[in-house]
């Protein structure tokens, strides 16, 4: 059974600074990879999808990036910013099986 | 854009009383998933169906039933609700095909006192 994990489950860091959220998994054999970032109380919103032929994918200052073999995917924020204080969320969907495999999420605090 | 819409944000019911949630989404999608999520836990599959009348069980269907009569609607039944069925309960949808994205409904949060 695939297993999805994402380290450290909370950050903190100030306004401005470059970070990184982290995913691994332990099956390769993916379809693709999904970024969601998840509002306290609300659903899942859609951030980046990478399939598993993709490298990277890119949205305003968002960078998401896949490396499949070594099961690890990284989602990349630049100038952080308060409004991006949320939870973070990775999806792998796996080629057997119907289900879709979460990790637990990063809290991520940006401080004023 | 697709909306998945679930019909409450929040719901209060009594053990044993019988639940249903209902999702819509309006992009014709074959796939329609319910979750579970609870702290320290993450998202847990409860039932998926591909297709009209089509089920499959997930992870943690003990409790739960579903249905899907028509293909934008997925309804999720806790025939008896109880107190360890209190939680955030999350609607998701997909087309088949293996390259496409999950799109997520609002969530319902529910309490069995």
């Amino acid at each position: 059974k695939q297993e999805v994990t994402q380290i450290p489950a909370a950050l903190s860091v100030p306004e401005g600074e470059n970070l990184v959220l982290n995913c691994s998994f332990t099956d390769s054999a993916i379809y693709n990879l999904q970024w969601f970032r998840q509002d306290p109380g609300k659903g899942l919103t859609s951030l980046l999808l990478i399939q598993s032929s993709q490298r990277e994918q890119t949205s305003g200052r968002l960078n998401a990036s896949l490396d499949k073999s070594s099961g690890r995917s990284t989602l990349y924020i630049a100038a952080s910013q308060p409004g991006d204080s949320a939870t973070y969320l990775c999806a792998v969907r796996p080629m057997t099986g119907n289900q879709f495999y979460f990790g637990t999420g990063t809290s991520l605090t940006v401080i004023p | 854009d697709v909306k998945v819409t679930q019909s409450s944000r929040y719901l209060v019911k009594r053990t044993g009383e019988k639940v249903f949630l209902e999702c819509v989404q309006d992009m014709d999608h074959e796939n329609m998933f319910w979750y579970r999520q609870d702290p320290g836990l993450g998202l847990r599959l409860i039932y998926f169906s591909y297709d009209v009348k089509m089920k499959e069980k997930g992870d943690i269907p003990e409790g739960y039933s579903v249905s899907r009569e028509k293909k934008e609607r997925f309804s999720l039944i806790l025939e008896s609700a109880s107190t360890n069925q209190t939680s955030m309960y999350l609607c998701a949808s997909s087309v088949r095909a293996t390259y496409s994205p999950l799109h997520f409904g609002n969530g319902t949060r529910l309490t069995v006192t």
